[in-house]
């Protein structure tokens, strides 16, 4: 069946890097678009980041515009979200989820992995 | 301030009926952007509940139901079940940020 498994989430400094990695099962993920939603503690689901299939558009949520890259690589079935000069407000449980495509809707998640941003 | 907008909280007692508003704009709901509905219970990921507006995913009972018109769209939950206590969030994509835009969510308690 259909499993995402993210992974590297921590505790992380502000001003510092993490990236995030979901391991996808079940299909390949080279058929589909795959975005990372996020969730701060106790708040509602934010949109981040969308990747097309081919890895040829990505889009992203104004709040992470310039500081966040999303990619893919299709041989590993694998994602990623690298996150660069991380701030108090980006602490949050970060889903991996699959499209069909690049603005419609989400058909899967993964159970997420936290991210806390804080000295 | 989410772009879409969302009661905070409903409620309903067994068996009863309850609907879940979701108010956009012209950039996204208003412009025919398909409306997706996710149900959250505690401590969960999301989950699709309806897409296209108004299509269930296999194995969602038919007891949930999506409609959309103009700048809106509502999600209907009929003869309640205490399962069905959780959060619920629509989502559509908006053409003027480029990029999907939830709802802030609306936490539902059954009675």
């Amino acid at each position: 069946q259909v499993q995402l498994v993210e992974s590297g989430g921590g505790v992380v400094q502000p001003g510092r890097s993490l990236r995030l990695s979901c391991a996808a099962s079940g299909f390949t993920i080279s058929s589909y678009a795959m975005h990372w939603v996020r969730q701060a503690p106790g708040k509602g689901l934010e949109w981040v980041a969308v990747i097309s299939n081919d890895g040829s558009n990505k889009y992203y949520a104004d709040s992470v515009k310039g500081r966040f890259t999303i990619s893919r690589d299709n041989s590993k079935n694998t994602l990623y979200l690298q996150m660069n000069t991380l701030r108090a407000e980006d602490t949050a449980v970060y889903y991996c989820a699959r499209g069909p495509g690049l603005h419609g809707y989400i058909s899967y998640w993964g159970q997420g992995t936290l991210v806390t941003v804080s000295s | 301030q989410s772009v879409l907008t969302q009661p905070p909280s409903v409620s309903g007692a067994p068996g009863q009926r309850v609907t879940i508003s979701c108010t956009g704009s012209s950039s996204n709901i208003g412009a025919g952007y398909d409306v997706n509905w996710y149900q959250q219970l505690p401590g969960t990921a999301p989950k699709l509940l309806i897409y296209g507006d108004s299509n269930r995913p296999s194995g969602v009972p038919d007891r949930f139901s999506g409609s959309k018109s103009g700048t809106s769209a509502s999600l209907a939950i009929s003869g309640l079940q205490a399962e069905d206590e959780a959060d619920y969030y629509c989502q559509s994509y908006d053409n003027s940020l480029s990029g999907s835009v939830f709802g802030g969510g609306t936490k539902l308690t059954v009675l």
